[in-house]
């Protein structure tokens, strides 16, 4: 089992403040997905970034994958109420079968208005 | 495309009961997958299927879990006989190789009560 640790586990902060999220692993991965999932729903994929240091941008969210391959962070600028939920990052351990999708511990983000 | 489609949304069911949830993945999807989600344990994967195979049904927690793939419309996860510590919500979801690398989309879940 390839185990991913987030951290923070809980962040709550105001709205229009800034926050880091991480996804730590000893394993390393061919690539690295982070999804977001709201109060009632199912997980739904945000960004996958493959190349080692690669960085991602989404609107106010940048994603960063770690040079060794091993790590990821995704930082929001200027949090929104809407931003709310549950952040999952998930590591893809090779690009050959459909099993090799692992998912991290989470972080549940709460924006204050 | 409707998405991936679960039923019950919710089931509430006495310890000893079986419990069937089922899922139809996106049309097109060869692999499909069912998680277990708790507060406690976050996101676990069962067991996921491949053009209708079980490939590694190793996250099933014992012997009163199975899980079907008839055809690649339909999949069934069965609990017999349930208890109280199989209170989760459990998802499924279903990718293809052919749309954004390993991108699995997940259905809404289904929220399960065993009193």
């Amino acid at each position: 089992t390839q185990l991913l640790e987030q951290s923070p586990q809980f962040l709550s902060i105001q709205e229009g403040e800034n926050l880091t999220v991480y996804c730590n692993s000893s394993s390393v991965f061919s690539s690295l997905q982070w999804y977001r999932q709201e109060p009632g729903e199912g997980p739904v994929l945000l960004v996958t970034v493959v190349t080692g240091g690669e960085v991602k941008k989404l609107k106010r969210l940048t994603f960063q994958f770690g040079d060794a391959r091993k790590d990821s962070s995704l930082h929001i600028t200027a949090a929104q109420p809407g931003d709310t939920g549950l952040y999952l990052c998930a590591g893809v351990y090779d690009q050959t079968g459909a099993n090799n999708l692992f998912f991290g511990t989470g972080t549940r983000l709460t924006v204050i208005p | 495309d409707a998405g991936v489609i679960q039923s019950p949304r919710h089931e509430v069911t006495e310890m000893g009961q079986e419990v069937t949830l089922r899922c139809k993945p996106i049309s097109g999807h060869n692999s499909l997958f069912w998680y277990r989600q708790t507060m406690m344990r976050g996101l676990e994967l069962l067991i996921y299927f491949n053009n209708n195979v079980p490939i590694d049904d190793s996250g099933m927690p014992e012997d009163r879990f199975s899980a079907k793939m008839p055809n690649a419309s339909f999949s069934t996860l069965k609990i017999q006989p349930s208890e109280p510590r199989d209170s989760a919500v459990y998802f499924c979801a279903s990718s293809s190789p052919l749309f954004r690398l390993n991108e699995q989309f997940f259905g809404p879940g289904t929220r399960l009560t065993v009193l």
